[in-house]
């Protein structure tokens, strides 16, 4: 079974500056997902980014980017120029895919805070 | 398109009583999931379908009970409800293979007393 460790329970940072969220996970696959998932307090899920197992080159997403580390089983998010508005829980999450099910295993979570 | 649709948003269950989630997407996704998320923790899949007519167990079906009679539509039963699933459900739905993430329903939130 997979595990998704998410290190930091809590963070925050101050508008405009950077903040990086940690992710280690575990797995015996060679091919897979990561996602990082944001949770805003209106409760819905949002997807932010991306990876692919297999690609090598990080995903980026405007301000949003990553950085895989496959060998060391390492999926962490950079968030630039932080806005109040990403003050949300954001997930880590791994997805593999078992008869074509796209089943996810989610980290618990990190409050990130963005302060003016 | 409206997504993800779930309803109630909150909901107050007495122990014993049954009840079902409702879930529908109009995104003509194949796949379609649900998970809990317990408080301070991530999510957990508790069922999942592949299709019309094909579901399967997660890691904590026990207590819930799907259905799939058509694409759009993957209700959630709970029967005989318990304080141990007072939780936060989240209904999620994606296309087939391209693994591009899940689009999420906005989330039941279940109080069992």
């Amino acid at each position: 079974a997979q595990t998704v460790t998410q290190s930091q329970p809590e963070m925050s940072v101050q508008e405009a500056e950077t903040v990086t969220l940690s992710c280690t996970y575990d797995t015996s696959e060679n091919n897979y997902y990561l996602f990082w998932y944001k949770q805003p307090p209106s409760r819905q899920m949002i997807l932010v980014i991306r990876q692919e197992a297999y690609k090598q080159q990080n995903a980026t997403e405007n301000r949003f980017s990553v950085n895989f580390q496959k060998a060391a089983k390492s999926f962490s998010l950079k968030i630039s120029d932080s806005q109040l508005g990403d003050t949300a829980m954001y997930f880590c999450a791994f997805m593999k895919r078992t008869d074509n099910a796209g089943k996810s295993t989610f980290g618990d979570g990190t409050t990130l805070t963005v302060k003016p | 398109n409206a997504g993800v649709t779930q309803t109630p948003k909150f909901r107050i269950l007495k122990i014993g009583q049954s009840m079902t989630l409702q879930c529908t997407q109009d995104m003509n996704h194949n796949y379609m999931y649900w998970y809990r998320q317990d408080p301070g923790m991530g999510l957990k899949l508790i069922y999942y379908s592949v299709g019309a007519g094909i579901t399967d167990k997660g890691e904590v079906p026990n207590g819930y009970n799907v259905s799939r009679s058509t694409t759009e539509d993957f209700p959630l039963r709970l029967e005989l409800a318990a304080p141990s699933q007072t939780s936060v459900y989240f209904c999620a739905s994606e296309i087939g293979g391209t693994s591009g993430g899940y689009t999420f329903g906005s989330g039941t939130r279940l109080t069992v007393v």
